[in-house]
């Protein structure tokens, strides 16, 4: 069946980088959009970038642009996540979810387990 | 972007009906059927329950349903079961090419 799997999260200072990794199976990751969604501590879901299927298009949140960047190996079924520059409120679990139609509009489905990011100093 | 206002929680009786608003601006909810839901159980990944506004994924009771008119878009979950506790969040995408997700709801059977 369909799965995606994070990894990569931790604890990382304030203006520390990290990147997240999300290995996907059961499905053709290379004809699939992918997004990331973080959900801090607590609080409610935010979206925060989508990649197209051959990593042509992607799509950032305004909370994260110019920091993160969302980039894909189809050849190893692979999602990434890099953060820069991280801030106190980057503070969250991080999900990797597949479109669940067929374009960058449609929805999340299905998602990860997410991988908890925390930056502290 | 704001978040979708959703009410903080909504509660109801076993085998009763409850509903979820979802109400957001006309750049989203209200541009689109882009609308769908999820359901959140603690320490959980969200599922997905309804998408553009009024489908429901194979699998997913048909006690949800969703709706939406204008810039608001709904949830219903009839015949309130001890399962449905659960975080709700809705989503829409947006004129901006972005998401949003609604503030989220908890539902609490009593």
């Amino acid at each position: 069946q369909v799965q995606l799997a994070e990894f990569g999260g931790g604890v990382v200072q304030p203006g520390g980088s990290l990147r997240l990794s999300c290995v996907a199976s059961g499905f053709s990751f290379s004809t699939s959009g992918m997004h990331w969604v973080r959900q801090a501590p607590g609080k409610g879901l935010e979206w925060v970038t989508f990649i197209r299927y051959d990593g042509s298009n992607t799509y950032y949140a305004d909370s994260v642009k110019g920091r993160f960047t969302t980039s894909r190996d189809n050849s190893k079924d692979t999602l990434y996540l890099q953060m820069n520059s991280l801030r106190l409120e980057d503070t969250a679990v991080y999900y990797c979810a597949k479109v669940g139609g067929h374009t960058h509009r449609d929805w999340f489905d299905p998602w990860g387990q997410g991988t908890l990011v925390t930056v502290s100093s | 972007q704001s978040a979708l206002t959703q009410p903080a929680s909504v509660s109801g009786s076993p085998g009763q009906s409850i509903t979820i608003s979802c109400t957001g601006t006309s750049s989203d909810v209200g541009a689109y059927n882009f609308v769908s839901w999820y359901q959140q159980h603690p320490g959980k990944a969200p599922k997905l329950i309804i998408y553009e506004v009024t489908n429901r994924p194979s699998g997913v009771s048909n006690r949800f349903s969703g709706s939406k008119s204008g810039n608001t878009a709904s949830l219903t979950i009839s015949g309130l079961q001890a399962e449905d506790e659960a975080d709700y969040y809705c989503s829409s995408y947006t004129r901006r090419s972005t998401h949003v997700f609604g503030t989220g709801t908890e539902v609490t059977v009593l």
